[in-house]
């Protein structure tokens, strides 16, 4: 069945520095690829997609790259704020498969930004 | 417009009760999607409805829980008889269309003592 997997947290940063979250899947049909962000005290928020091979998703300085090659989606940003500190979610919709629709996540990546 | 809405935002229920969720997704929002996210873990899929048709409930744990919804507004989560592993928070989430982005409710936090 289809899987993600992303990396464990907590992942500790100091203001400025780049981040990286590393996101890999497994899939049987064509999945499109997400990240939620989760600030704390609230809800799931979408912070960028990317529906097919090669696509580029950004938000907020944040950016992620679909690669069929080696079925990853690494969340990267160039200079992390303390705003950003949440807890990330890697997740994928597999088209093409009865799954289609319904969202699998990754376990989540705390992320914690220090001044 | 408003987003997703639930309601309560945080139960404490005891073993072997019966605990209602409520979900009001964003007008106009013809998918409803019911998850669960268990203390560090992802979310895990429950429950999907699309307009009239059946309610794919592929993902329920038991019998113990079901969901209904109203054409397309209001929709409740039924957990009968509560363990203390049905202790999470459960997510709801609506899109325009099937299958189209999820926007996400902050959660009803549920704790079975």
């Amino acid at each position: 069945g289809d899987s993600v997997t992303q990396m464990e947290g907590p992942v500790t940063l100091s203001e400025e520095a780049f981040l990286t979250i590393n996101c890999t899947y497994t899939a049987t049909g064509y999945p499109s690829l997400f990240w939620y962000v989760q600030y704390p005290g609230e809800g799931l928020q979408l912070l960028l997609k990317a529906t097919k091979a090669d696509d580029k998703g950004s938000n907020k300085g944040f950016e992620a790259t679909y690669r069929k090659e080696t079925t990853s989606f690494h969340l990267e940003k160039g200079s992390v704020q303390v705003s950003d500190s949440a807890v990330y979610f890697c997740a994928l919709s597999d088209r093409g498969t009865d799954s289609w629709g319904k969202l699998q996540f990754g376990a989540g990546t705390q992320v914690v930004v220090t001044p | 417009g408003a987003g997703v809405s639930q309601s309560p935002s945080n139960k404490v229920t005891e073993k072997g009760k019966d605990v209602e969720l409520r979900c009001d997704p964003i007008s106009g929002h013809t998918a409803l999607y019911w998850y669960r996210q268990r203390l560090g873990q992802g979310l895990e899929f429950l429950i999907y409805f699309q307009g009239n048709s059946a309610p794919d409930k592929s993902g329920l744990p038991s019998d113990r829980f079901s969901a209904e919804r109203t054409g397309e507004s209001v929709s409740t989560l039924t957990i009968q008889r509560t363990q203390q592993e049905d202790s999470a928070v459960y997510l709801c989430a609506s899109s325009f269309q099937a299958r189209e982005t999820q926007y996400f409710g902050p959660g009803t936090r549920l704790l079975v003592l």
